[in-house]
C-alpha cells in the first residue's frame, strides 16, 4: 500500500516560532508538493520539488521555504510563523512526465498559529 | 476567473439518489483528476482521466476534451459518500496540478 505520510495531524504554534512540517513518501517518486488549503480557495501550491535538492516556487511561497535532502522526504519550513499561516497543509507526490501517475496525498496537517 | 470551476459548491442528497458533480476548465490539459476528501483532511485519488470514461464501483467519471468538461457520477449514493469532491487538472508540459474549490456532498439516510 503506497503511502505519503505527514509527521503531524495537528499542530499549535506561537507567532514567531520556526515550524517544520515533514513529509515522507515510499513510492520513489521524483515529484513532491506542498499545498495549503483554505475554505473557499481550494488547494494552492506553495512549493514543488522535482528532484533531490531541486525546488520551484508555487503560487504562494512567501513566508515559506522547503528542503529536499533525500528523495523520500520533503520538508516545509515556516521561518517565523504568523497567524495568517493557520491552515491545512497537504503534501503530495507523483511520478513525472511521460510516466505520470496519479498524485498521492498525505493525511494533512492542521496548523494553528496563536 | 478560476481556471478550474466546479459545480455545485454544495450538494445534499437522499440515500440512493444519482449524483452528478461537474468540472469545467479553461486551460489545455494532459490529465484530469477527481479526488475525495473526508472530514479530517486526507485526500484520496478516485480517477485520473485523459479521455473517455472510467468506472470504479458506483463511481463513474467522464471527460470531454473538446468541451473542456468532466463529470463525476455516483450511482445509488450512500451516507459514506459524504465528502468533498475535488477536480484537479494537469496542464500540458507541467507536473503541477490546478485545483477546483471542491463540491461538498452530504448524503442523508
Amino acid at each position: 500500500d503506497v503511502k505519503v505520510t505527514q509527521s503531524s495531524r495537528y499542530l499549535v504554534k506561537r507567532t514567531g516560532e520556526k515550524v517544520f512540517l515533514e513529509c515522507v513518501q515510499d513510492m520513489d517518486h521524483e515529484n513532491m508538493f506542498w499545498y495549503r488549503q483554505d475554505p473557499g480557495l481550494g488547494l494552492r501550491l506553495i512549493y514543488f520539488s522535482y528532484d533531490v535538492k531541486m525546488k520551484e516556487k508555487g503560487d504562494i511561497p512567501e513566508g515559506y521555504s522547503v528542503s529536499r535532502e533525500k528523495k523520500e522526504r520533503f520538508s516545509l519550513i515556516l521561518e517565523s510563523a504568523s497567524t495568517n499561516q493557520t491552515s491545512m497543509y497537504l503534501c503530495a507526490s507523483s511520478s513525472p512526465g511521460v510516466v505520470y501517475t496519479e498524485a498521492f496525498f498525505g493525511q494533512g496537517t492542521r496548523l494553528t498559529v496563536v | 476567473k478560476n481556471e478550474v470551476e466546479q459545480s455545485p459548491q454544495n450538494l445534499t442528497a437522499q440515500e440512493g439518489e444519482f449524483i452528478t458533480i461537474n468540472c469545467s476548465y479553461s486551460v489545455g490539459i494532459s490529465a484530469l483528476h477527481w479526488l475525495q476528501q473526508h472530514p479530517g483532511g486526507g485526500i484520496v485519488s478516485l480517477f485520473m482521466l485523459s479521455s473517455g470514461k472510467k468506472k470504479h464501483g458506483r463511481l463513474i467519471a467522464t471527460i470531454n476534451i473538446q468541451e473542456k468538461h468532466s463529470s463525476l457520477h455516483i450511482t445509488a449514493s450512500h451516507p459514506r459518500d459524504s465528502a468533498v469532491y475535488i477536480c484537479a487538472v494537469r496542464r500540458y508540459n507541467t507536473d503541477k496540478l490546478i485545483f477546483g474549490t471542491g463540491t461538498r456532498l452530504q448524503v442523508f439516510p
